[in-house]
Order: C-alpha cells, then structure tokens, then sequence
C-alpha cells in the first residue's frame, strides 16, 4: 500500500496569513503516460463529511476559491491557504489514487493562532 | 448536480448484521463509481472500497474484503455497504462518495454520513 504522510499535524495560522500543509507518499504518484499525480485533497469541518478541494494535485474542483492551491509532483506536495479565513479552520487530508487500496493521509488541522 | 442521502444512524450489538444506504439522485449518478469510506471516531478516513452502478464492478480494499459487502441497485439509484456479523470495532461513521472513474477515484461529492454504533 501506498503511504501516504502528512505534516504538520496541527498548524496554528493568523487570520490572513498563508498556511501551508505538507503530504508525502511512499513511491511516486505520477502516472508517466499521463504525466498527471495522481493525489487530492480534502477539507473536513466537525460534524461534515470531506469536500473535495483538489484533484490531479492542483486543479480545483467546482466551487472552491482561488485561496486554496496545490502543488508538487511524485511523492512531495502542498496545500497552500494563501490567506487564511476564519471558515477554513478544518482538518485537511490528502488521497493518493494512483493504486488501489487507495490511502488517504493522516490529516492536518488547521486552526486559528 | 449528484446528490448523495445516507439512511439513519444504528445502534447494534455485536454479531448483529446491518445493511446502510446510499441513494443518489442527479443525471450523472447511475454513471459514477460509488465509494465508501470508514472514519472511526477521532480517527482519519480510510478506502472501503468502490462499486459502477453501470455494471456492478465492485473492487474492495484487501483490509475490508470479506469484512463486509458493497452492492448497488441501479433500479432506485442506491448503493449499499452490509456485514453479516458486526464487531465493536465497527463502531464509526461511513461515508459514501461519487467518482467518475475507477481507475482514478476521488470522492466528488459525499454523503452526510451513516454513524454506526456496536456495542453489547
């Protein structure tokens, strides 16, 4: 199975300041004949189910604002708030989908400083 | 727009079996790959499995098989996750999610989720 960790577990921001989640997978998530990374992230708000933010590493699903980034390749990424707002303290996990059993990470959670 | 509604919470005890729901309504939802995914309490999200409403390919995560059954019912646009035998460590909620393929699945759009609880 593909491992998939992230860091760091729990990440104080200010409000307005960036925040910056980090997930690493076991092996490579790139697809070489597609050159896509087969990775997504989620955001978790208590007593909700996962949203999908991101998929294909850094392409933003419907809906989701401009705030919310992702980047990397192989077996590093991030997820970037670039200014965090107070709706967005969450847990946030990454998915690995390049193999089955699929894994998600451990999550992040973010919250206010 | 897909659109997922989960059954109710169940309170079992251990070596009870139970069947949740999961019924889609939208355009696309007799077309995508329905997963589910177990999140015990205070815990992070684990991959059940996923099942093609199309064809009723069913491809399980090895730690589940056997564990429980993913089925769906293409007629009234509803999946299923059902065990034969609950244990305590059953206790957790379940989520079911869309995807658009099964080669590559993320969950798009999820359920409110199913709490089961097991205990004697």
């Amino acid at each position: 199975d593909i491992v998939m960790a992230q860091s760091p577990d729990s990440l104080p921001v200010s409000l307005g300041e960036r925040a910056t989640i980090s997930c690493r997978s076991s092996q490579s998530v790139l697809h070489s004949s597609s050159d896509k990374n087969y990775l997504a992230w989620y955001q978790q708000k208590p007593g909700q189910p996962p949203k999908l933010l991101i998929y294909w590493a850094s392409t933003r699903a419907s809906g989701v604002p401009d705030r919310f980034s992702g980047r990397g390749s192989g077996t590093d990424f991030t997820l970037t708030i670039s200014t965090l707002q107070a709706e967005d303290v969450a847990l946030y996990y990454c998915q690995q989908y390049f193999t089955t059993p699929i894994t998600f990470g451990g999550g992040t959670k973010v919250e206010i400083k | 727009e897909v659109q997922l509604v989960q059954s109710g919470t169940e309170v079992k005890k251990p070596g009870e079996s139970l069947k949740i729901s999961c019924e889609g309504s939208g355009d696309s939802f007799t077309t995508s790959w329905i997963g589910w995914v177990r999140q015990k309490p205070g815990k992070g999200l684990e991959w059940m499995g996923i099942i093609y409403f199309g064809d009723s390919d069913t491809r399980y995560n090895p730690s589940f098989q056997g564990q429980v059954t993913i089925s769906a019912d293409r007629s009234i646009s509803t999946a299923y996750l059902q065990w034969s035998s609950l244990k305590t460590s059953d206790t957790a909620i379940y989520y079911c999610a869309t995807g658009d393929s099964g080669t590559y699945w993320w969950g798009d759009k999820w359920g409110q989720g199913t709490l089961v609880i097991v205990s004697s």
